[in-house]
């Protein structure tokens, strides 16, 4: 079954706590992209990958860090979490840029203190 | 820079009554449009698309859209709303004059058919 996996779905820590949200797609994406979703605001992208070892930031990329060693992973990094980025995070991937759909993770709901 | 406005938070409507969830976008070239759904703890599925051609598109669930360009809108349409179809909808909009991967979201708009 084509699916993007997330973990960990849930996940409270406290400010300052490093912490890494793994991303992963079995459908041989060549780009990917993180989002994070807040009420009225809609979803707003953190940063996305067009292949692997090419990054670039989105809208709001203060406070975290990504990488892109494996095509088939896109892990999240919030080197020190602050309260300011409690919210439900999204993956997607997709196969190009030329208007095809994105595909998404089932979310990470994350709360710091 | 590219934009997408969903003037609705919420929209209510009876069950087997036609639904209409409005979208406008704003773009310098041509665009990528866009809807998505979004139901409880659960991430965000494809719905429709636009990239050319004809202006009504035809999408999952009974859903379709229409394009107008002179009015820069990509509105959701629905001929007869389900129960079912209650949950959150978001259009995104993706301008191609750059070539950029950018897909800008809207804020979404709630929707609940009444039953």
């Amino acid at each position: 079954e084509a699916q993007v996996t997330q973990n960990p779905r849930y996940l409270i820590t406290v400010t300052g706590k490093k912490l890494t949200v793994t991303c992963s797609q079995n459908m041989n994406h060549e780009y990917m992209s993180w989002y994070r979703q807040d009420p009225g605001l809609g979803l707003r992208q953190i940063y996305y990958s067009m292949n692997v070892e090419v990054t670039d930031k989105g809208d709001v990329p203060e406070g975290y860090k990504v990488s892109r060693k494996e095509k088939r992973n896109f892990p999240l990094i919030l080197e020190s979490p602050s309260p300011n980025q409690t919210s439900l995070y999204f993956c997607a991937s997709y196969k190009s840029a030329m208007g095809l759909e994105q595909y998404f993770g089932p979310g990470t709901r994350l709360t710091v203190t | 820079a590219q934009s997408v406005a969903q003037p609705e938070d919420q929209v209510n409507v009876a069950e087997g009554n036609p639904l209409t969830v409005k979208c406008t976008y704003s773009v310098s070239g041509n665009p990528y449009l866009f809807w998505y759904v979004q139901y409880p703890n659960r991430g965000l599925q494809f719905l429709l698309k636009y990239i050319t051609g004809d202006n009504l598109v035809k999408g999952s669930y009974g859903f379709e859209a229409e394009f107008n360009k002179s009015q820069t809108s990509f509105h959701l349409k629905k001929p007869s709303a389900l129960v079912s179809d209650s949950a959150l909808y978001f259009c995104a909009v993706r301008d191609l004059s750059f070539g950029n991967e950018k897909l800008t979201f809207g804020t979404g708009t709630r929707l609940t058919i009444i039953p």
